[in-house]
Formats: structure tokens, C-alpha cells, sequence
């Protein structure tokens, strides 16, 4: 079964400038979560989805949206992007959804955001 | 103070020693997890558990709910093993994350 899947890898932008991540779930996983992580603020949650709904969300500005697709895909979306907005940016899939992290999570490699 | 603390931060050791990560937490939760991270940013999951014990290999995994403690072991620690350990809990509808204890195995 094929893992977690995100696009790009790698990404170069603007200050100022918008940036949509992508996230294709394991087969059969209903729950993709995305995390930041920065060198400075570590690991941080930034939303769930489940079934085409935000479940939960993180301590992040309304600059960060994402939303989830009828076959699970998400996708995460930053606008008007500052330098602190430089990070990795992971999803995470798992198989059904509980209160973010009571099943088992499977990441993706990430996706590096540089923001100059 | 962090809901999620983690010690040490860096632990260097010979190849064959026996490891262990500590995780200290100050919130309910409803489950704990411990994840590896190699250069490069992938994250596997190693351990979730809400009670007792785990073992998966060399890995071997405890938590103390009263105590709201757990720790991660590695026996016959590997230069494979070196990576970064990150303690994580579930808890407020979230996962919360502890800020990773860099393990390095000399050979």
C-alpha cells in the first residue's frame, strides 16, 4: 500500500505571495492532520479533517485554511506569507478520526516551505 | 512550561549501549506517542499507547499514567538509530509535541 503522499517536496516563495501544500492520505484513511514544524517552535498542529470537515484546529492565524476532498485528499493553503512562515510542513494520515492523535498517524516526507 | 518535556535533549552513545528517552507531560491525555525523525524530515510513528507497556524489536515503550511519565528504551543501540525522538500526547482534541531528544550511536 502506498504511503502518504505530499506535493511539492520543495517550495521557494515571496513574501507577501500564497502557497497551496498538498496531501494524498494512505488508501482508506478518512483523517489527514498537518503540523508546522520550525526549528524554534518545534512541532505544532495546525488542523484535522475528516470526512470533507475541519475537525480541529490549531493556535494559527486565519492566514493558514485548508480543506478535504470526497476521496480524502487535502490540501492546506497560506496566505500573504511572512518569513516566520518557513518551515516543514507535514500531513499525517490515519484511518479514522478521534481527537486528533488517539489512532495511529502516518506522515508524509513534507513539504520544505522557504519564504524570502 | 511546556505541556510536553523531554530529556535530555542530546544523547550521544557508544553502538551497544541501552538507551532511554524520557517524557514528562502535564495534561490529561488519551494517548501518548513516540515518533523517529531522520535527516531529512520523515516522521515515523514507533509507539502509541494510553497504558503499560509496548515492544516492537529493540524499542520498548512504558507509560505511567499517574505519574504522567514514559519512556522510550533502545537496546543494542544501532548507528541506525540515530535520529531524533520526539514524544507526542493527545489530549484537548489535539497532539501536543515535546521538542525531541537528538540520539547519535557512535559506531
Amino acid at each position: 500500500k502506498a504511503g502518504v503522499t505530499q506535493t511539492p517536496r520543495y517550495l521557494i516563495k515571496t513574501r507577501g505571495q500564497q502557497v497551496t501544500l498538498s496531501c494524498s492520505p494512505i488508501s482508506g484513511h478518512r483523517s489527514v492532520s498537518w503540523y508546522q514544524q520550525t526549528p524554534g517552535q518545534g512541532l505544532q498542529f495546525l488542523f484535522e479533517y475528516f470526512s470533507e470537515t475541519q475537525r480541529n484546529k490549531g493556535n494559527f492565524p486565519g492566514r493558514f485554511s485548508g480543506r478535504q476532498f470526497s476521496n480524502s485528499r487535502s490540501e492546506m493553503n497560506v496566505s500573504t506569507l511572512e518569513l516566520g512562515d518557513s518551515a516543514l510542513y507535514l500531513c499525517a494520515s490515519s484511518l479514522n478520526f478521534g481527537t486528533s492523535g488517539t489512532y495511529e498517524q502516518y506522515f508524509g516526507p513534507g513539504t520544505r516551505l522557504t519564504v524570502t | 512550561k511546556n505541556e510536553v518535556e523531554q530529556s535530555p535533549q542530546n544523547l550521544t552513545a557508544q553502538e551497544g549501549e541501552f538507551i532511554t528517552i524520557n517524557c514528562s507531560y502535564s495534561v490529561g491525555i488519551s494517548a501518548l506517542h513516540w515518533l523517529q525523525q531522520h535527516p531529512g524530515g520523515g516522521i515515523v510513528s514507533l509507539f502509541m499507547l494510553s497504558s503499560g507497556k509496548k515492544k516492537h524489536g529493540r524499542l520498548i515503550a512504558t507509560i505511567n499514567i499517574q505519574e504522567k511519565h514514559s519512556s522510550l528504551h533502545i537496546t543494542a543501540s544501532h548507528p541506525r538509530d540515530s535520529a531524533v525522538y520526539i514524544c507526542a500526547v493527545s489530549g484537548n482534541e489535539k497532539l501536543t509535541f515535546g521538542t525531541g531528544t537528538r540520539l547519535t550511536i557512535i559506531p
